[in-house]
């Protein structure tokens, strides 16, 4: 079906390292994209977003990249914390109102 | 952010039963959704579900499968009929806001 891939299913991260967590999506049309957080035993929450006309976009610690050449999105977190710790979805919005949601990344934080 | 609850937060059933979950907004909102979560999977969306019409299924989901209620625009109910164990998932409830998608906490199901 349709789907907007990760390629990394875990990545591990020293704490105070900058985490790099990468996406493709496969729908060169789509404009708009979301980054969320899922910790365990919750809902994923919304992080960052970005629309097409955008190359980057900053947040809290937090940086959005869309390369709308490869179709890749990738999050940054600056100077990864223990709570950082999660799965992170890229989302790509189709039509008004779906979401198609990758397949996610597992950030392990190391003390 | 709307707060979604979403009940329960998990159940374990016996295979052939149906479970139905219930998914409560703090405002109101045109459009709810269902999404299942398999185990160390993605979200998929099951469902869109609109106050006052039937839900609206994704390509492989269906209504005797996931029957879904909309009653107001602050509640949603998703039934999980007939179930056997390749239904043990995590399933969602959302809403749109200004920027995509908020979750409820989701319902944490195990078919035994």
């Amino acid at each position: 079906g349709e789907s907007v891939g990760l390629h990394l299913p875990t990545l591990s991260v020293q704490e105070g390292d900058n985490s790099i967590i990468n996406c493709a999506y496969s729908n060169s049309a789509s404009d708009y994209f979301i980054w969320y957080k899922q910790e365990s035993g919750k809902g994923p929450q919304f992080i960052i977003d970005i629309r097409s006309n955008m190359d980057k976009r900053q947040g809290q610690r937090v940086t959005v990249l869309l390369n709308k050449t490869v179709k890749h999105l990738s999050l940054q977190i600056a100077a990864t914390q223990p709570g950082d710790s999660a799965v992170y979805f890229c989302a790509e919005k189709r039509g008004t109102y779906k979401y198609i949601f990758g397949t996610g990344t597992r950030l392990k934080v190391l003390a | 952010s709307a707060v979604i609850s979403q009940k329960p937060s998990r159940d374990i059933c016996q295979r052939g039963t149906s479970l139905t979950i219930q998914c409560q907004v703090d405002s109101q909102v045109t459009m709810m959704f269902w999404y299942r979560q398999q185990p160390g999977q993605s979200l998929t969306l099951i469902a869109t579900a609109n106050q006052g019409s039937e839900a609206t299924y994704e390509s492989g989901f269906v209504i005797d499968k996931f029957p879904i209620s909309r009653p107001n625009l602050t509640f949603s109910t998703l039934t999980v009929s007939n179930m056997s164990p390749e239904d043990s998932s995590i399933y969602l409830c959302s809403a749109i806001r200004d920027s995509g998608y908020t979750f409820g906490s989701g319902t944490r199901l195990t078919v035994v």
